[in-house]
């Protein structure tokens, strides 16, 4: 069964334009996750859905990040306008919960550059 | 709050050598599950373990094995006879009540040589 897939793997992009991450989680799995992982503030949490609803988001920095899931094998974060600061990678992680936290797997990743 | 600590930040061990990765953790909730996750060079994360706080028992996956404590709140990693391949970023990650969310340690960066 194919993991969890995100598109692109690499992105290069200038200061001021608009990036779009996309994630497929693993078929069946009910929990998506986007994780930012930085030097300085190592793997942290930005936002995760719950049956395509999102139901915290109070890890994502600032407006110019917005996340959606349209549907139950797809969803996309996205920066506008993109700054140097969100130079990342970015990791979306799907799991299925049965009654507790389930193991989390992650998908391969996305490195952001903004210059 | 939730937290999880790995005070070290770089190991490096002759290959063969066993190494054990420290982590802590403080969380207020009394069901919790710990995990850990392995970062190869390549870059992707790779689920190791994970335990609930109802399960003491020590485990062993061939050269892996891990300890938990919850009297010392610790849940520590060890690699016995380590090789080159193992080499890598192992994070440890707390995920309380239920709802799901991940909280990483910083991770140790083990590098072990030939």
């Amino acid at each position: 069964d194919a993991g969890v897939i995100q598109s692109p793997r690499h992105e290069v992009t200038e200061m001021g334009q608009e990036v779009t991450l996309r994630c497929k989680p693993i078929s069946g799995h009910d929990y998506l996750f986007w994780y930012r992982q930085t030097m300085m503030r190592g793997l942290e949490l930005l936002i995760y859905f719950n049956n395509n609803v999102p139901i915290d988001d109070s890890g994502m920095p600032e407006d110019r990040f917005s996340a959606k899931m349209p549907n139950a094998s797809f969803s996309t974060l996205k920066i506008q306008p993109s700054e140097p600061r969100d130079s990342a990678v970015y990791f979306c992680a799907s799991t299925v919960a049965y009654g507790g936290p389930e193991t989390q797997y992650f998908g391969p990743g996305t490195r952001l550059l903004v210059l | 709050a939730q937290k999880v600590t790995q005070a070290q930040t770089e190991i490096s061990v002759v290959e063969k050598e066993d190494v054990t990765l420290d982590c802590v953790y403080e969380t207020r909730d009394t069901t919790y599950y710990l995990f850990w996750y392995k970062q190869p060079p390549s870059g992707e994360l790779v689920f190791l373990i994970r335990r609930n706080s109802f399960d003491e028992q020590n485990e062993i996956s061939g050269r892996y094995s891990w300890n938990f404590q919850k009297s010392t709140s610790s849940f520590n990693f060890t690699i016995t006879a380590s090789q080159v391949v193992d080499s890598a970023v192992y994070f440890c990650a707390l995920s309380g009540g239920n709802t799901g969310k991940l909280i990483f340690g910083q991770g140790t960066t083990l590098q072990v040589k030939p």
